[in-house]
């Protein structure tokens, strides 16, 4: 799988929006880009994900840049419930996930 | 629709033992896939089993192995502990699309 960078934290303040950016510049035309979460404590949780398009659902929104190579997931309010590791991920088949670093979000009340 | 349930939360082993860890898959899913989370690290696929066959199968050697069950529950055997097998054991089962974490098993080895 195409490596992906990510920031190791950033920091955000309750009930404003959030842009966590992922960087993917090997990516192929076939890979899809993922969004999970891990809360403290917690397994991995799925938040979003697509292929070219931008994407929204009820957790967050994906925002892709038009030559895919990067993406930035968005949390339109963040709560303290948002604090957790946001890991993106690319994947073509197979479902395996291959998890990075991830960026560490801290939400400041 | 019950989540993905992982057995059990804690173990604590000494090296040289042999462990099995339990997850039943979510309702309706086919596929499950087993990850070792170090502290502080990000998640580490070890393999996944597709309908009882291994489907793939990460960078760990032959001693971590698995098992699929016809009802699509799972488990992970690792032979011989060393001290670096100490770590979160996360599966998660999966059927068109992402993927559904249990909370994990925590495996301390001495």
């Amino acid at each position: 799988d195409a490596k992906t960078t990510q920031p190791n934290s950033m920091e955000s303040n309750e009930e404003e929006p959030v842009h966590l950016p992922c960087n993917h510049s090997t990516i192929s035309g076939t890979d899809y880009i993922h969004w999970y979460r891990q809360l403290p404590s917690q397994g991995p949780e799925y938040v979003i994900h697509g292929l070219t398009s931008n994407v929204n659902n009820r957790m967050a929104s994906l925002a892709i840049a038009e030559d895919r190579k990067s993406s930035t997931l968005i949390l339109h309010r963040a709560t303290l419930r948002d604090a957790a590791v946001y890991y993106c991920i690319l994947i073509y088949a197979g479902n395996m996930l291959t998890f990075g670093g991830g960026t560490r979000l801290m939400v400041k009340p | 629709e019950t989540g993905v349930t992982q057995s059990p939360t804690h173990l604590i082993k000494t090296r040289g033992q042999q462990v099995t860890l339990r997850c039943s898959s979510q309702s309706g899913h086919n596929t499950v896939s087993w990850y070792q989370q170090a502290l502080g690290q990000g998640p580490q696929f070890i393999f996944q089993y597709y309908r009882e066959e291994e489907n793939g199968r990460g960078n760990f050697p032959p001693r971590f192995s698995g098992l699929q069950f016809p009802n699509y529950s799972s488990e992970l055997n690792v032979n011989a502990l060393e001290l670096d097998d100490s770590a979160l054991y996360l599966c998660a089962s999966s059927g068109k699309g992402e993927q559904y974490f249990g909370p994990g098993t925590r495996l301390t080895v001495t």
